[in-house]
């Protein structure tokens, strides 16, 4: 069974500062990896998608990358900004063999201090 | 503009009585999902559809129901609702099961 594990639950840093979130997996037979944002009371905001045979992938001020080998993606964060305030999901997604689920993490909230 | 919408966004009702959870795209998307989202337990998977006439059940189907008779649309149902429903639902689509997956708003459900 595949399990997502996003660490640190909760993350607070100054304007300003490049950050890292971690996120690790337990069976690396995956299609691709997907991280969210989601802020409070609303709904999940798509950020990168990672397909397995890809290293990482970079939008603006972020960049994921994958280390399917490992069961391993981390998503980078520069410059970052009160408005990156949010909950950070990363998400996975199995095979045909596994009916092609998607298994999540449970997220690290983020909070940048002005 | 390319959606996923939810209706009702907000939703109080009693146990036992039957109420449909509508979930609509508009990007032409072959994949459909619907999720829970409780605290401490994160996101769960209700059913997926795959394509029209195609459902299956995810992690946690117990006491819910789906149809896709249209490509657009993936209601949920809740036949007879429990209390231990009370959740944060989410709708999803994506063109297919393996790209990227766009998420409705979400519907606060409360079973009194």
């Amino acid at each position: 069974k595949q399990e997502v594990t996003q660490i640190p639950a909760a993350l607070s840093v100054p304007e300003g500062e490049n950050l890292v979130l971690n996120c690790s997996f337990t069976d690396s037979a995956i299609y691709n990896l997907q991280w969210f944002r989601q802020d409070p009371g609303k709904g999940l905001t798509s950020l990168l998608l990672i397909q397995s045979s890809q290293r990482e992938q970079t939008s603006g001020r972020l960049n994921a990358s994958l280390d399917k080998s490992s069961g391993r993606s981390t998503l980078y964060i520069a410059a970052s900004q009160p408005g990156d305030s949010a909950t950070y999901l990363c998400a996975v997604r199995a095979g045909g063999g596994s009916n092609y689920k998607l298994t999540f993490g449970k997220g690290t909230l983020l909070t940048v201090n002005p | 503009e390319a959606q996923v919408t939810q209706n009702p966004r907000y939703l109080i009702t009693v146990t036992g009585k039957k109420l449909t959870v509508t979930c609509s795209q508009n990007m032409n998307h072959e994949y459909m999902s619907w999720y829970r989202q409780d605290p401490g337990l994160g996101l769960r998977q209700i059913y997926y559809s795959m394509n029209v006439e195609v459902t299956d059940k995810g992690d946690v189907p117990e006491g819910y129901k789906v149809s896709r008779k249209e490509k657009r649309n993936f209601p949920l149902i809740l036949e007879s609702p429990s209390p231990n429903q009370t959740s944060l639902y989410f709708c999803a689509s994506s063109s297919t099961v393996y790209n990227e997956q766009f998420f409705g708003p979400g519907t606060r459900l409360t079973v009194l």
